[in-house]
Order: C-alpha cells, then sequence, then structure tokens
C-alpha cells in the first residue's frame, strides 16, 4: 500500500510569488492535515480537512489556503511568499479528525523562498 | 499558541540504558497523546500513543505514562538502542493535533 505521497519534494520560489502543495492520503483515509515546520521547531498546524470541509484552522494569515478533493486528496495554497515561509510542508492523513487514529504522515515539501 | 511543550532539545544516553523524554501541555482538551519519531528528510513516524483516560500505556520496549493532573507524560524507551535515535515529538489531540519542538535523543554505543 502506497502510504502519503507528497509533490513536489523541493521547490525554489521567489518572494511575492504562490505555490500550490498537493498531498495524496492513504487509500481509505479521509482526512488531510497540514503541518508547517521550521528548523528546530516541531510542526505547526496550519489546517484540518474531512470530507472535503475545512475542520480547522491554524494560526496562519489568509495567505494560506488549502482545499480537499472528492478523492480526498488535498492541495495547499500559499500567495505572495514571504522569505519566512520557507520550510517543510509536512501533509498527514487519517481515517478520522481524532487523534485516537494517528496520523501518517508524508515526507513533506521543502519550500525555499529566494 | 505553545499548547504542547517538550522543554529538552536534546538528551544523550548509553545503549542499554533508560532513555525518558518529557512533554508539557496545557489545554485540558486534548484526550489523546501520541509519540513521534523523525529521522532526517522523512515525515514524523507514529511511535506510541495513549487516551487522557489512562495512565500508561506499553508497546515492547516504548511506554508511555500520562500525569493528567500535572499535565505532563513521559516517553520511557528501555533498553535504549543506537538506532533509537532521532528527534522524538510529544503530541496533543483533540479535533486536531498539536506538536511540541521536539526532543534529539542520541544514543551511543
Amino acid at each position: 500500500d502506497a502510504g502519503v505521497t507528497q509533490s513536489p519534494t523541493h521547490l525554489i520560489k521567489t518572494r511575492g510569488q504562490q505555490v500550490t502543495l498537493r498531498c495524496s492520503p492513504i487509500s481509505g483515509h479521509k482526512s488531510v492535515s497540514w503541518y508547517q515546520q521550521v528548523l528546530g521547531q516541531g510542526p505547526q498546524f496550519i489546517f484540518q480537512y474531512y470530507e472535503k470541509e475545512e475542520r480547522g484552522r491554524g494560526n496562519f494569515p489568509d495567505r494560506f489556503s488549502a482545499r480537499q478533493f472528492p478523492n480526498y486528496s488535498s492541495e495547499l495554497n500559499v500567495n505572495a511568499l514571504l522569505l519566512g515561509d520557507s520550510a517543510l510542508y509536512l501533509c498527514a492523513s487519517s481515517l478520522k479528525t481524532r487523534g485516537e487514529y494517528g496520523y501518517t504522515f508524508g515526507s513533506g515539501t521543502r519550500l525555499t523562498v529566494v | 499558541d505553545q499548547q504542547v511543550k517538550q522543554n529538552s532539545p536534546s538528551l544523550s544516553v548509553q545503549e542499554g540504558r533508560i532513555s525518558i523524554l518529557n512533554c508539557d501541555y496545557t489545554n485540558s482538551m486534548f484526550d489523546y497523546f501520541l509519540w513521534y519519531k523523525k529521522y532526517p528528510a522523512e515525515g514524523p513516524t507514529f511511535l506510541i500513543s495513549i487516551s487522557s483516560i489512562k495512565d500508561k500505556n506499553e508497546d515492547g520496549r516504548f511506554t508511555v505514562f500520562l500525569n493528567k493532573s500535572a499535565k505532563h507524560l513521559s516517553l520511557h524507551i528501555v533498553p535504549s538502542q543506537p538506532g533509537d535515535s532521532a528527534v522524538y515529538f510529544c503530541a496533543a489531540s483533540a479535533w486536531d493535533m498539536r506538536f511540541g519542538a521536539g526532543t534529539r535523543l542520541t544514543v551511543k554505543p
């Protein structure tokens, strides 16, 4: 079985540009969460989607948006990129939203903003 | 908002000894607590979890203890092995999941 897949694995963008990151969850998992991990810190919660609806949003500006498709895959969009957006973006999938089911993470997309 | 805190950025132990990683939380609404292990260039990997209605959960060499009154949990690894060297994240879940900053564990042969 394929795990959580994220694309692209690495990305370099210029300040002010827009970026779209993609995530395919494990088959059967209906919940997808997005996290930002800056070097030396733990993953910071950005969004959670379940059954195509936003179920939670972390403390991130409106430049960050996401959506979940009927096949449960998800995209994270970031507009007007800032240097501080450089980070590892992690996608996690789970059966449901609650932590009892555990989250399975992808390997992440490394975004560098120059 | 640092709802989950890991105050020790690093820990070094000798192979065969016990590793104890600690975590504190502030939100009483968390109902599941989890530990993840992360190697470089990989996403975090789920290790072990505990429900808020329990105080201990054991899985092989790994045991998680929960002290709700102190809002504190710990992960014990016995015996520690060099392959356990990684960054360990504590996480807490209500409707979403929040992570601590991580503790880098180094197990020396």
